[in-house]
């Protein structure tokens, strides 16, 4: 059954640096998100992505993240300064052709900030 | 973005036992609706979405009151593999709307 790919499982870095967090969506799929879960609490929405350009963004997404989509197959977001609240889970999503299927999602990639 | 409220819980079940959640949204233009499982330290996995005439997945039933703006999750014969948090969502319902969790339901059943 395909899947959503994330990589890596677990990223920690220091206070104020640059991370990119790299996620395979399924391969027929066009719509693509992202959502963060601090520990403890919901998962929020991000982003989402279609057609190569963003669609939605929620008020967490501020300058500080942006997203691409720089080949056929990978999604990034990245995270220019990273602060110690943006620890979290943070999780990719896509959803089928149609664009109103149930969105299917990564096992996601653990941030710790120092 | 409107919220989605659920209670927390724990709810502790002795397997065998029939549980329901509930869970209310506020943004009355929410056109799907879902529910979502999530184990410990995992990715939210898709329950059954919840359709307005109600449906039904095996031992597990999903109602939907629009006019109240009212979900709820009936699970029947309860196994221990059902222990997890389950994660009421809704979305506007266009491809490109993200989904509005709640904080979950946190589901334990005691053998």
């Amino acid at each position: 059954e395909p899947e959503v790919t994330q990589t890596p499982s677990h990223q920690v870095t220091q206070m104020g640096q640059e991370v990119i967090l790299r996620c395979v969506p399924i391969s027929n799929h066009l719509y693509f998100y992202w959502y963060r879960q601090i520990l403890g609490q919901k998962v929020e929405f991000l982003v989402s992505f279609y057609n190569n350009e963003i669609s939605e963004k929620s008020e967490i997404f501020d300058d500080q993240f942006s997203v691409e989509r720089p080949d056929g197959s990978n999604f990034t977001l990245k995270i220019r300064s990273t602060k110690l609240e943006d620890s979290a889970m943070y999780f990719c999503a896509s959803i089928g052709t149609s664009g109103y299927n149930e969105q299917f999602f990564g096992p996601g990639t653990r941030l710790t900030v120092l | 973005r409107k919220e989605v409220e659920q209670d927390p819980g724990p709810f502790n079940v002795p397997e065998g036992a029939t549980v329901a959640f509930n869970c209310t949204y506020s943004n009355s233009a929410s056109q799907s609706f879902f529910w979502y499982r999530q184990d410990c330290r995992k990715e939210p996995k898709l329950l059954m979405s919840v359709y307005s005439s109600g449906n039904e997945d095996g031992r597990f039933t999903a109602q939907l009151n629009r006019a109240s703006q009212y979900i709820s999750l009936l699970i029947r014969d309860s196994k221990l593999s059902d222990s997890a948090t389950y994660l009421c969502v809704v979305t506007p319902g266009r491809g490109a709307d993200g989904l509005t969790f709640g904080k979950g339901t946190h589901l334990i059943i005691q053998p």
